[in-house]
């Protein structure tokens, strides 16, 4: 167990809709990344957060959105969804008390498929 | 572009065989390199390494980087069922980011 805690693990619904993903970083992480993997690919960067500040950015479509609170978790918002967007979206957190260590902790993922 | 290519993409071997994976990336203000293994779901950390030529190890698992070459290999020796699985190489740059390979894919057979 990372310690980094994703709901909801599994999500169907159709296109034209619109999902939130959730995610608890590790106590004391300060970093929130999310990575998309499709099947049979690689995982792909889609945003980094720092302390509820956007750090980095990915190839994120615009039709997706994040945000870090200041509670530290994030939350990645995707709207008007398409067959495409099925995939598995990792939550991942680093960087105890700003400290860089380097390694991110990833969570169980959240499996999105749209019909 | 960051760019990372992983190879081989897929490789079945025997219990017992030694395996290479390979890695090479070009990474703009490259910070440090990450072996993860995923198996089922959540990609779990192996190695971390950030100097050239000093290789880390962990049980049958070593690794190493070059940073002149920009390339990084992940040996296993003494293959185990268990260490199927797909390896992932994971580059990081300044922002802290990580920029994964498409991976190798590992299905070691009894």
């Amino acid at each position: 167990d990372s310690g980094v805690t994703q709901t909801p693990k599994h999500l169907i619904t159709a296109t034209g809709q619109r999902v939130t993903l959730r995610c608890s970083p590790r106590s004391g992480d300060l970093s929130v990344y999310w990575y998309q993997q499709s099947l049979d690919q690689g995982l792909q960067f889609l945003i980094q957060y720092y302390n509820g500040e956007e750090r980095a950015k990915g190839n994120i479509l615009e039709r997706f959105s994040a945000q870090q609170f200041p509670d530290l978790h994030s939350e990645l918002n995707l709207s008007s969804l398409e067959l495409g967007d099925s995939a598995l979206y990792f939550c991942a957190s680093s960087e105890p008390g700003g400290r860089y260590t380097g390694e991110l902790f990833f969570g169980e993922g959240s499996r999105l498929t749209v019909l | 572009e960051d760019k990372v290519v992983q190879s081989p993409l897929s490789l079945v071997v025997h219990e017992g065989d030694t395996v290479t994976l390979n890695c090479s990336y070009e990474v703009t203000n490259f910070r440090s390199l990450l072996w993860y293994k995923q198996e089922k779901k959540a990609p779990t950390f192996l190695f971390m390494l950030t100097s050239s030529g000093i290789e880390k190890k962990s049980g049958r698992l070593s690794s190493i980087l070059d940073k002149k070459e920009l390339f990084s290999i992940l040996n296993i020796t003494a293959t185990q069922t268990g260490d199927s699985a797909i390896y992932l190489c994971a580059p990081g740059d300044s922002s802290y980011k990580l920029i994964f390979g498409s991976g190798t894919r590992l299905l070691v057979r009894p």
